[in-house]
């Protein structure tokens, strides 16, 4: 039943030490998306695939990356770290371009640095 | 880019009563406007949505209105019951010539007192 599901659902990293996490979807959505959610914040738009169409927002730090190798995955690379990178990373689906298609959410990825 | 703003930050009401949460958007290009509820530690779940060329939906004990003159939306939930208690987020979302991700709301934490 699970349609977005995410790996690991609890990462510890340390600080500078490369982390990816992983997304993966059974609804053959067109669109793969990652936000970032810290502690009682909402959710902030990373970047986004439309199929292999990668669109990155202008303030997402040069320090996380993503890669979508086929339609079903996703992944997050965070390249170094720091401690204000703790935080939920949740990975969402839609059917359509031009925000017209609901958005499915997985689980999300809890973060920790030390 | 889009700038969501929600209010209020916490609601607290009495069981049984209505809550209504207010969403201002800023881009008059947006055109998608989701609800979701948070429990903590869960993902978001959409409640309900709206689009642009509607002005107001219903579902049950939720409600949704849309003011595209003004630019806010309503979020109204009745009869409200415990298990309403947690984060709602409004979001909004836009056409862009492509895919879109969601600016959401900073989030209102609704308390349903016993």
């Amino acid at each position: 039943d699970a349609m977005v599901i995410q790996n690991p659902r609890y990462q510890v990293t340390q600080f500078g030490k490369p982390v990816t996490l992983s997304c993966s979807q059974t609804l053959n959505h067109n669109v793969m998306y990652w936000y970032q959610q810290k502690s009682s914040q909402a959710p902030k738009l990373l970047f986004h695939y439309y199929d292999k169409d990668f669109n990155n927002e202008a303030d997402t730090p040069d320090n996380f990356q993503s890669r979508r190798p086929n339609t079903s995955f996703c992944f997050l690379d965070i390249r170094s770290p720091g401690l204000g990178d703790a935080a939920m990373y949740l990975c969402a689906t839609s059917r359509n371009s031009q925000g017209q298609g609901e958005q499915y959410f997985g689980p999300g990825t809890r973060l920790t640095v030390t | 880019g889009e700038n969501v703003e929600q209010h209020p930050s916490t609601l607290s009401v009495q069981e049984g009563d209505s809550a209504v949460i207010k969403c201002t958007y800023s881009d008059s290009a947006s055109n998608y406007f989701p609800w979701y509820k948070q429990e903590l530690g869960k993902r978001p779940q959409l409640i309900i949505d709206i689009r642009s060329n509607v002005g107001e939906k219903k579902d049950q004990r939720i409600a949704v209105t849309l003011n595209k003159t003004a630019k806010h939306f309503s979020l109204h939930i009745t009869e409200t019951q415990p298990e309403d208690s947690a984060v709602y987020f409004c979001a909004a979302s836009g056409t862009g010539g492509g895919a879109d991700g969601l600016t959401f709301g900073k989030g209102t934490h609704l308390i349903i007192q016993p």
